[in-house]
């Protein structure tokens, strides 16, 4: 069964501080990764996506690597700020790129 | 180019009524895709369109839930007789045609039961 998960399931973190969350999936055959994130009452915004031959894939402070060894993605924010507080959705899309499979999320939340 | 527009942004029923959630993808989007999302949980997808036709309803419950997306105007996600359970946040997502397609998200329809 295909699937994806996230862990934490939530975080805290000090506003300037680095954090990373962590997405292990099943998803086979495996085209792509995508890192969401989602704000409280909006909808998910693309951060990142990385195909099987890239390992790592930088937007601003937000850096996605990628293991499709191991099948595992983490995404690292650094000097967090306030405004990083969302969920952060890790999806995985198969080797048609009709599926998506969306992880449950991980919830960050920046403190001042 | 404006994002992907989902009306209405509330949707008030009592049940037994009919909701209709409408989304307008991207110009130049074919493809389209309804997402639910209940409190504190993750998106869980519900159907996948392109124009006129259902490409994998799987996730989309078997009696009163149906979505279309025709040819002209835009892709309509329709709940019959909604009961309380169906109160959730529906996402639309639009994608252009290729194999890396990333989908571009609608602000969602929050949909409360009475």
């Amino acid at each position: 069964k295909n699937q994806v998960e996230q862990s934490p399931q939530s975080l805290i973190i000090l506003e300037g501080k680095n954090c990373t969350l962590q997405c292990n999936y099943t998803v086979s055959p495996f085209s792509n990764l995508r890192w969401y994130k989602q704000d409280t009452g909006r909808g998910p915004v693309s951060l990142t996506i990385m195909t099987f031959s890239e390992n790592t894939k930088s937007n601003g402070r937000y850096t996605a690597t990628l293991d499709a060894d191991t099948k595992q993605s983490s995404l690292h924010i650094t000097a967090s700020q306030l405004s990083d507080s969302a969920s952060y959705i890790c999806v995985v899309s198969d080797n048609y790129g009709q599926n998506f499979v969306f992880g449950p999320g991980t919830r960050l939340s920046a403190l001042p | 180019n404006a994002g992907v527009m989902q009306n209405p942004r509330h949707l008030v029923r009592r049940r037994g009524q009919e909701a209709r959630l409408r989304c307008s993808p991207m110009k130049g989007h074919s493809h389209v895709y309804w997402y639910r999302q209940l409190p504190e949980e993750g998106l869980k997808f519900m159907v996948y369109l392109q124009k006129e036709n259902i490409i994998d309803e799987s996730g989309m419950p078997k009696e009163r839930f149906s979505a279309e997306f025709p040819k002209e105007g835009p892709s309509i996600l329709r709940i019959q007789q909604v009961v309380r359970g169906d109160s959730a946040a529906y996402f639309c997502a639009s994608s252009p045609a290729g194999q890396f397609r990333v989908q571009y998200f609608g602000a969602g329809t929050r949909l409360s039961v009475l």
